[in-house]
């Protein structure tokens, strides 16, 4: 299948400060790609859904200005967590889709604030 | 709005034994059902994605039932292994261009 990278693997962060997220689609164009959050023992909940070169559809509860979604190429996007604090600590999973064609996972990225 | 229950939430058997997990969802206008695995602190592992006009997939050891109609899905397990430990998570696709929604996921524990 696809291949979905996501960078960094694991990240730690001061309280205020913002970290960046990268999502890569290696062998396909992304025309959509999803963001989503996994707290301890949960299920994923789905962010924000961007399409390429269009701004990103938030999930109702989900603060746009704090978790700012950038998918500005077929093959890349952005998760930017701003102003970050400890409640922002979770397992943060892209996924990327051509079409309506098979939806790809990346392998998470776990963000801790200290 | 739709919504994805798994039942039940964790599991233990014993190494050899069969299992089924279960999935519902409330809306049966759906594109595909897909059932992942996922190990502790790891991402996703696709396992079996059945399209709408689907009954079933298999694969290995693996088989996934699909019933739109009543809104149900099963993923049967033969031979459990230990190495099959991991949380199990169903997820529908309303349609095409549509987002997955998720269950909140089956933890299996195969007892060696």
């Amino acid at each position: 299948g696809a291949v979905v990278s996501q960078h960094p693997s694991r990240v730690i962060c001061k309280s205020g400060t913002s970290v960046k997220i990268e999502c890569r689609s290696l062998d396909f164009q992304a025309t959509t790609m999803f963001w989503y959050r996994q707290f301890p023992k949960q299920s994923l909940m789905l962010m924000a859904t961007s399409n390429e070169g269009s701004k990103a559809t938030y999930e109702q509860g989900v603060e746009k200005d704090k978790f700012l979604i950038n998918h500005a190429s077929l093959t890349l996007s952005t998760l930017t967590v701003t102003s970050a604090h400890p409640e922002d600590s979770s397992f943060y999973i892209c996924s990327a889709r051509q079409g309506g064609h098979e939806q790809y996972f990346g392998p998470g990225t776990r963000l801790t604030v200290t | 709005k739709q919504e994805v229950t798994q039942i039940p939430a964790a599991l233990s058997v014993p190494e050899g034994e069969n299992l089924v997990l279960n999935c519902s969802f409330t809306d049966s206008a759906i594109y595909n059902l897909q059932w992942f695995r996922q190990d502790p602190g790891k991402g996703l592992t696709s396992l079996l994605l059945i399209q709408s006009s689907q009954r079933e997939q298999t694969s290995g050891r693996l088989n996934a039932s699909l019933d739109k109609s009543s809104g149900r899905s099963t993923l049967y397990i033969a031979a459990s292994q230990p190495g099959d430990s991991a949380t199990y998570l169903c997820a529908v696709r309303r349609d095409r261009d549509d987002k997955i929604i998720f269950g909140k996921g089956t933890r299996l524990h195969i007892l060696p």
